[in-house]
């Protein structure tokens, strides 16, 4: 089944640290996206990427960084820089090629700070 | 600049009971518009969308919303809740040409009661 696949589920990060969390689609979708939330904050976008070796920065780009070297994969790097990084963080992926398309979501990853 | 809003942060129905969820967005032109449902801990899944043409759609689950131009609103209702309805429901709206991503609202809290 196509879908999209974040790994790993939960993370825990150390002060100081920079960890990566990983988006995997199959969906041959152009376009992908990262999502922060908060309790009661709803989405905010953190990066999106329209096509392979091009993103963008969205609303809470700060202390964040991606790379899109293949189509099928969008790895988001949290670095210490990113002072309050605990919380979850989703994928989503959509057609992209112009106009709002519906974006498809992985089921997300829960960093937290030890 | 688009924007939703949800004005109701937590909304309580007893099973069996119509329910009405309220949308309102800022979109200079014809927005594209979504509602999502979440479900503790998962990423979102597309209930419905509106890109064009009648106003009143329908989605999974039973679900349907009216797009009112006038009222700039999309509310999403439900003729019967079921205790599984209970979750988390977001809004968005998206440009309807070049490439554009999606605002989200900050969410609705849907309690089912018996």
């Amino acid at each position: 089944d196509g879908g999209i696949t974040q790994s790993p589920k939960y993370l825990f990060r150390k002060e100081g640290q920079n960890v990566t969390l990983s988006c995997e689609q199959n969906l041959n979708h152009d376009a992908m996206y990262w999502y922060r939330q908060d309790p009661g904050q709803g989405l905010r976008l953190i990066y999106y990427s329209h096509i392979v070796n091009d993103f963008q920065k969205g609303d809470i780009a700060e202390g964040y960084s991606v790379s899109r070297e293949k189509k099928e994969s969008f790895p988001l790097t949290v670095t210490s820089a990113q002072k309050n990084p605990t919380a979850f963080y989703l994928c989503a992926s959509s057609m992209g090629q112009g106009r709002a398309q519906p974006q498809h979501f992985g089921d997300g990853t829960r960093l937290s700070i030890l | 600049a688009q924007s939703v809003t949800q004005p109701d942060i937590h909304i309580t129905v007893s099973e069996g009971a119509s329910l009405e969820l309220r949308c309102n967005y800022s979109y200079g032109a014809t927005p594209y518009l979504f509602w999502y449902v979440q479900s503790p801990g998962q990423g979102l899944q597309l209930l419905l969308k509106y890109f064009s043409g009648d106003t009143l759609v329908q989605g999974i689950k039973g679900f349907e919303a009216e797009f009112k131009r006038s009222q700039s609103s999309f509310n999403l209702r439900k003729p019967s809740v079921h205790w599984s309805d209970a979750a988390e429901y977001f809004c968005a709206v998206g440009a309807g040409s070049g490439y554009s991503t999606l605002t989200f609202g900050k969410g609705t809290m849907l309690l089912v009661s018996p």
